[in-house]
């Protein structure tokens, strides 16, 4: 039931784009993205609810595609403040919130 | 608002030992939550509760027990600490109903069972 993220790690340049991506065996009924800091708490990126959904946050954008239960999140000019741990969380029936393993992003100068 | 609010936020437990990890929102917030976080491993789910008197397993309850009393405390429960519930464990609330709301976090408790 836990969602499967990928890549695990990724290493990027300042300026350059990424791609993370979270994948599920069961129907969806919504996908929260969220991001940790080293030592701190996670925090809330944004919610997709819809098949075919798009929602954007500055430079980060992800999409929702309901029949494939997937959905990913992208990155965009990456910034230093962009480094951290995503983590996507996946909703099967409007209560609990499974997340995954998460993915390690770490921006160089 | 001070939104989440957990204490301690550090504890070191010999093997055996309970204790409770306090949570508490004031946000009104209907659904609350307790995760643990491993390196390397996500946040599980141990217990949740959509409303106070109401609570439910999570992905990993063993060796846990909770209560909603109130709307606004979500108490976590170890009973005969062992060395693998050494972890990080954040309280999380929202505001629940539908459409989805997005989890607000706590600062997190960090525990040592030794």
């Amino acid at each position: 039931q836990q969602p499967v993220q990928s890549p695990q790690a990724v290493i990027l340049r300042e300026g350059e784009d990424a791609v993370i991506n979270c994948s599920s065996s069961k129907a969806l009924y919504s996908v929260h993205w969220y991001r940790q800091k080293h030592g701190e708490a996670p925090v809330f990126l944004m919610i997709l609810l819809k098949g075919g959904e798009q929602k954007g946050h500055d430079k980060i954008s992800a999409s929702f595609n309901e029949k494939k239960q997937q959905s990913s999140l992208y990155l965009t000019a990456s910034q230093l403040s962009y480094s951290g741990t995503y983590f996507c969380g996946t909703e099967y029936n409007g209560d609990k919130i499974i997340f995954g393993k998460g993915t390690r992003l770490h921006i160089l100068p | 608002n001070a939104g989440v609010t957990q204490t301690p936020k550090f504890r070191i437990l010999k093997i055996g030992q309970s204790m409770t990890l306090q949570c508490t929102q004031d946000m009104n917030h209907n659904y609350m939550y307790w995760y643990r976080q491993d390196p390397g491993m996500g946040l599980k789910l141990i217990y949740y509760s959509v409303g106070a008197g109401i609570t439910d397993k999570g992905e990993v309850p063993n060796g846990y027990n909770v209560s909603r009393s109130t709307t606004e405390d979500f108490p976590l429960r170890l009973e005969l600490a062992a060395p693998s519930q050494t972890s990080v464990y954040f309280c999380a609330s929202s505001r629940g109903q539908a459409p989805t709301s997005p989890l607000h976090f706590g600062n997190g408790t960090r525990l040592t069972v030794t």
